[in-house]
Protein backbone atom coordinates (compact mmCIF):
# COMPACT_ATOMS: atom_id res chain seq x y z
CA UNK A 1 0.00 0.00 0.00
CA UNK A 2 0.97 3.84 0.09
CA UNK A 3 3.19 5.20 2.29
CA UNK A 4 2.16 7.92 4.57
CA UNK A 5 5.50 9.24 6.42
CA UNK A 6 4.87 11.55 9.75
CA UNK A 7 7.39 13.13 12.05
CA UNK A 8 8.58 13.63 14.71
CA UNK A 9 6.89 10.05 16.19
CA UNK A 10 6.99 11.71 19.64
CA UNK A 11 8.00 15.06 21.01
CA UNK A 12 8.58 16.54 24.40
CA UNK A 13 8.03 20.71 24.57
CA UNK A 14 7.64 23.23 27.07
CA UNK A 15 4.12 24.87 27.93
CA UNK A 16 3.91 27.75 25.98
CA UNK A 17 6.07 26.55 22.66
CA UNK A 18 5.11 25.96 19.56
CA UNK A 19 5.70 22.25 17.67
CA UNK A 20 5.22 21.36 14.35
CA UNK A 21 4.29 17.69 12.92
CA UNK A 22 4.96 16.88 9.20
CA UNK A 23 3.08 14.61 7.59
CA UNK A 24 4.36 13.32 3.86
CA UNK A 25 2.95 11.21 1.20
CA UNK A 26 5.82 9.08 -0.25
CA UNK A 27 4.49 7.92 -3.42
CA UNK A 28 1.53 9.68 -4.02
CA UNK A 29 0.17 13.05 -4.58
CA UNK A 30 -1.91 13.55 -1.86
CA UNK A 31 -4.95 16.43 -2.39
CA UNK A 32 -6.22 15.91 0.68
CA UNK A 33 -4.96 15.24 4.33
CA UNK A 34 -6.48 15.02 7.58
CA UNK A 35 -5.89 15.78 10.87
CA UNK A 36 -6.64 13.63 13.80
CA UNK A 37 -6.64 13.44 17.28
CA UNK A 38 -6.62 10.37 19.26
CA UNK A 39 -6.88 10.04 23.36
CA UNK A 40 -5.78 7.10 25.27
CA UNK A 41 -8.71 4.28 24.93
CA UNK A 42 -10.27 6.64 22.46
CA UNK A 43 -11.43 6.40 19.09
CA UNK A 44 -9.88 9.09 15.91
CA UNK A 45 -11.33 12.74 16.28
CA UNK A 46 -10.93 14.59 13.18
CA UNK A 47 -9.85 17.86 13.58
CA UNK A 48 -9.46 19.19 10.22
CA UNK A 49 -9.67 18.59 6.59
CA UNK A 50 -6.58 19.82 4.52
CA UNK A 51 -6.60 20.53 1.00
CA UNK A 52 -3.62 21.25 -1.42
CA UNK A 53 -3.51 24.91 -1.87
CA UNK A 54 -6.15 26.15 -0.04
CA UNK A 55 -7.04 26.92 3.57
CA UNK A 56 -7.94 23.97 6.40
CA UNK A 57 -11.52 23.23 7.36
CA UNK A 58 -11.59 23.09 11.35
CA UNK A 59 -14.03 20.91 12.62
CA UNK A 60 -16.65 22.20 15.52
CA UNK A 61 -15.02 23.11 19.13
CA UNK A 62 -10.88 22.61 17.05
CA UNK A 63 -8.97 25.96 17.50
CA UNK A 64 -7.81 27.30 13.99
CA UNK A 65 -5.54 29.53 15.44
CA UNK A 66 -4.15 26.72 17.64
CA UNK A 67 -3.62 23.99 15.54
CA UNK A 68 -1.99 25.96 12.38
CA UNK A 69 -2.38 23.57 9.01
CA UNK A 70 -0.88 23.93 5.93
CA UNK A 71 -0.78 22.26 3.09
CA UNK A 72 1.59 23.65 0.74
CA UNK A 73 2.50 20.75 -1.86
CA UNK A 74 0.93 17.50 -3.04
CA UNK A 75 2.98 15.85 -0.89
CA UNK A 76 3.40 17.69 2.42
CA UNK A 77 0.99 18.59 4.88
CA UNK A 78 2.09 20.59 8.68
CA UNK A 79 0.48 20.93 11.75
CA UNK A 80 1.61 23.71 13.92
CA UNK A 81 0.29 23.17 17.61
CA UNK A 82 0.95 26.92 18.30
CA UNK A 83 2.17 28.01 22.28
CA UNK A 84 1.45 24.73 23.25
CA UNK A 85 -0.22 23.79 27.33
CA UNK A 86 -0.53 20.31 28.86
CA UNK A 87 -4.08 19.78 27.98
CA UNK A 88 -2.71 19.84 23.90
CA UNK A 89 -1.01 16.66 24.52
CA UNK A 90 -2.26 13.78 22.63
CA UNK A 91 -1.59 11.37 19.60
CA UNK A 92 -2.00 12.95 16.66
CA UNK A 93 -2.80 10.74 13.29
CA UNK A 94 -2.40 12.35 9.97
CA UNK A 95 -4.01 11.01 6.77
CA UNK A 96 -3.09 11.52 2.78
CA UNK A 97 -5.75 10.68 0.34
CA UNK A 98 -4.38 8.93 -2.78
CA UNK A 99 -6.90 10.31 -5.73
CA UNK A 100 -5.71 7.79 -8.17
CA UNK A 101 -7.25 4.31 -8.25
CA UNK A 102 -10.20 3.17 -6.80
CA UNK A 103 -11.28 1.20 -3.52
CA UNK A 104 -8.30 1.60 -0.38
CA UNK A 105 -7.25 5.45 -0.88
CA UNK A 106 -6.72 6.67 2.77
CA UNK A 107 -3.81 5.89 4.29
CA UNK A 108 -2.37 6.84 7.78
CA UNK A 109 0.63 8.36 9.32
CA UNK A 110 1.97 6.45 12.33
CA UNK A 111 1.02 8.79 14.87
CA UNK A 112 3.03 11.64 16.62
CA UNK A 113 3.07 11.77 20.61
CA UNK A 114 2.99 15.03 21.86
CA UNK A 115 3.62 15.76 25.66
CA UNK A 116 3.59 19.17 27.53
CA UNK A 117 5.19 19.47 30.21
CA UNK B 1 -27.26 8.07 20.51
CA UNK B 2 -23.75 7.67 18.81
CA UNK B 3 -23.69 7.20 14.77
CA UNK B 4 -21.58 3.98 14.73
CA UNK B 5 -21.35 1.63 18.02
CA UNK B 6 -18.43 -0.42 18.58
CA UNK B 7 -18.07 -1.99 22.12
CA UNK B 8 -14.50 -1.16 22.97
CA UNK B 9 -13.62 -4.75 25.09
CA UNK B 10 -11.09 -5.75 25.83
CA UNK B 11 -11.88 -9.16 23.99
CA UNK B 12 -9.70 -11.80 24.99
CA UNK B 13 -9.00 -14.76 23.37
CA UNK B 14 -6.82 -18.31 23.20
CA UNK B 15 -4.54 -18.70 19.96
CA UNK B 16 -6.30 -20.05 17.10
CA UNK B 17 -9.67 -19.24 18.07
CA UNK B 18 -12.53 -17.27 15.95
CA UNK B 19 -12.45 -13.91 16.41
CA UNK B 20 -15.70 -11.86 15.29
CA UNK B 21 -15.69 -8.26 16.12
CA UNK B 22 -18.91 -5.91 15.22
CA UNK B 23 -20.28 -2.65 14.83
CA UNK B 24 -23.75 -1.19 14.49
CA UNK B 25 -25.01 2.32 13.32
CA UNK B 26 -27.68 4.10 12.90
CA UNK B 27 -27.23 5.96 9.50
CA UNK B 28 -28.71 4.46 6.78
CA UNK B 29 -27.23 6.53 4.27
CA UNK B 30 -23.51 4.82 4.88
CA UNK B 31 -21.93 2.97 1.68
CA UNK B 32 -18.63 2.54 2.57
CA UNK B 33 -17.61 0.27 5.07
CA UNK B 34 -13.67 0.08 6.66
CA UNK B 35 -11.75 -1.89 9.36
CA UNK B 36 -8.52 -0.70 10.35
CA UNK B 37 -6.00 -2.44 13.05
CA UNK B 38 -4.24 -0.03 14.91
CA UNK B 39 -1.29 -1.21 17.10
CA UNK B 40 -0.19 0.68 20.52
CA UNK B 41 1.42 3.82 19.54
CA UNK B 42 0.83 3.54 15.77
CA UNK B 43 -1.59 4.74 13.15
CA UNK B 44 -4.36 2.65 11.50
CA UNK B 45 -3.81 0.48 8.58
CA UNK B 46 -6.48 -0.63 7.01
CA UNK B 47 -7.28 -4.15 6.79
CA UNK B 48 -10.62 -4.32 4.77
CA UNK B 49 -12.56 -2.35 2.07
CA UNK B 50 -15.93 -2.98 1.21
CA UNK B 51 -19.06 -1.15 -0.18
CA UNK B 52 -22.46 -1.90 0.09
CA UNK B 53 -23.71 -5.30 1.12
CA UNK B 54 -21.82 -8.36 1.14
CA UNK B 55 -18.84 -10.65 2.15
CA UNK B 56 -15.25 -9.84 1.11
CA UNK B 57 -11.81 -12.18 1.93
CA UNK B 58 -8.58 -11.46 2.30
CA UNK B 59 -6.66 -14.07 3.88
CA UNK B 60 -7.83 -14.65 7.41
CA UNK B 61 -9.67 -11.77 7.42
CA UNK B 62 -13.47 -11.83 5.85
CA UNK B 63 -15.48 -8.39 6.48
CA UNK B 64 -19.07 -8.98 6.51
CA UNK B 65 -21.76 -6.14 5.96
CA UNK B 66 -25.81 -6.17 6.82
CA UNK B 67 -27.05 -3.38 5.23
CA UNK B 68 -30.84 -4.19 6.40
CA UNK B 69 -29.68 -4.78 10.01
CA UNK B 70 -26.85 -1.94 9.84
CA UNK B 71 -24.77 -4.06 11.42
CA UNK B 72 -20.99 -4.91 9.97
CA UNK B 73 -18.46 -7.66 11.01
CA UNK B 74 -15.09 -8.46 10.86
CA UNK B 75 -14.18 -12.17 11.75
CA UNK B 76 -10.65 -13.43 11.66
CA UNK B 77 -9.66 -17.11 11.38
CA UNK B 78 -6.54 -18.87 13.29
CA UNK B 79 -5.84 -15.58 15.14
CA UNK B 80 -2.21 -15.41 16.53
CA UNK B 81 -0.60 -13.33 19.34
CA UNK B 82 0.32 -10.43 15.97
CA UNK B 83 -3.14 -10.10 15.90
CA UNK B 84 -3.80 -8.16 19.04
CA UNK B 85 -4.18 -4.67 18.45
CA UNK B 86 -7.03 -2.14 18.76
CA UNK B 87 -9.65 -2.72 15.66
CA UNK B 88 -12.01 0.29 14.41
CA UNK B 89 -14.25 0.25 12.29
CA UNK B 90 -15.47 3.33 10.56
CA UNK B 91 -17.43 4.08 7.59
CA UNK B 92 -18.94 6.72 4.87
CA UNK B 93 -21.49 8.04 3.04
CA UNK B 94 -19.17 8.65 -0.19
CA UNK B 95 -15.53 8.06 -1.33
CA UNK B 96 -14.80 11.65 -0.35
CA UNK B 97 -13.26 10.17 3.22
CA UNK B 98 -14.85 12.17 5.63
CA UNK B 99 -14.78 9.16 7.92
CA UNK B 100 -17.66 8.14 11.30
CA UNK B 101 -15.04 6.26 13.48
CA UNK B 102 -16.48 3.36 15.86
CA UNK B 103 -14.63 3.31 19.50
CA UNK B 104 -12.43 0.73 18.54
CA UNK B 105 -12.12 -2.90 20.02
CA UNK B 106 -9.01 -3.87 21.62
CA UNK B 107 -8.61 -7.63 20.95
CA UNK B 108 -6.45 -9.80 23.20
CA UNK B 109 -4.89 -13.07 21.42
CA UNK B 110 -3.82 -15.51 24.58
CA UNK B 111 -0.42 -17.55 23.57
Amino acid sequence: GAVVSQHPSWVICKSGTSVKIECRSLDFQATTMFWYRQFPKQSLMLMATSNEGSKATYEQGVEKDKFLINHASLTLSTLTVTSAHPEDSSFYICSARDPVGAGEKLFFGSGTQLSVL
Amino acid sequence: QKEVEQDPGPLSVPEGAIVSLNCTYSNSAFQYFMWYRQYSRKGPELLMYTYSSGNKEDGRFTAQVDKSSKYISLFIRDSQPSDSATYLCAMTLDSNYQLIWGAGTKLIIKP
